[in-house]
């Protein structure tokens, strides 16, 4: 299995706080994703980043920033959660851009 | 970007082959040809991928038409544990952000 992890895995946050979701990878590939899942979708890609400082907009991109600042880590903030926001978030990582991807064991986010 | 249509849902024996057919008329030249799958309550996991060629690897078959309108992942031999969502992803290299797009893919029942 790709060295991939999420933490937390679980969390249950307030509407309005701000939530941090981590991923990390020691596969030293190059692209790292951010997408949700909710019932009723497939996953729809949040943030992307293809190198460190990288990054760029997916397609649910409002209300979500992230971060790179290690090719190990990604990070996605939510700056105010809310309700709308819960969901199953999965990181996933890829060697190239028309690579496979690698994909994490989620994180259950529910804001409250 | 081009889209895909899968059947909402399938239903198989164990031990039988399956065939999951996959259609995207409007295809592009650079798109290739992506199948995912994910199990309950686990993140998507890479299958096999393709562009033009008829593609092998140790846990399914893609067969592209010669049109590449449509193709098909064929699991030579299902068991229980292929019992998952197929998700059948197009991925272009002509513009527009990286990552994959998840529609809402097939459904695989096997029956033992």
């Amino acid at each position: 299995d790709a060295g991939i992890t999420q933490s937390p895995r679980h969390k249950v946050t307030e509407t309005g706080t701000p939530v941090t979701l981590r991923c990390h990878q020691t596969e030293n590939h190059r692209y790292m994703y951010w997408y949700r899942q909710d019932p009723g979708h497939g996953l729809r890609l949040i943030h992307y980043s293809y190198g460190v400082k990288d990054t760029d907009k997916g397609e649910v991109s409002d209300g979500y920033s992230v971060s790179r600042s290690k090719t190990e880590d990604f990070l996605l903030t939510l700056e105010s959660a809310t309700s709308s926001q819960t969901s199953v978030y999965f990181c996933a990582i890829s060697g190239g851009r028309f690579d496979e991807q690698y994909f994490g064991p989620g994180t259950r986010l529910t804001v409250t | 970007d081009a889209k895909t249509t899968q059947p909402n849902s399938m239903e198989s024996n164990e031990e039988e082959p399956v065939h999951l057919p996959c259609n995207h008329s409007t295809i592009s030249g650079t798109d290739y040809i992506h199948w995912y799958r994910q199990l309950p309550s686990q993140g998507p996991e890479y299958v096999i991928h393709g562009l033009t060629s008829n593609v092998n690897n140790r846990m399914a078959s893609l067969a592209i038409a010669e049109d590449r309108k449509s193709s098909t992942l064929i699991l030579h031999r299902a068991t229980l544990r292929d019992a998952a969502v197929y998700y059948c992803i197009l991925s272009s290299s002509g513009g527009g952000a990286d990552g994959l797009t998840f529609g809402k893919g097939t459904h695989l029942i096997i029956q033992p």
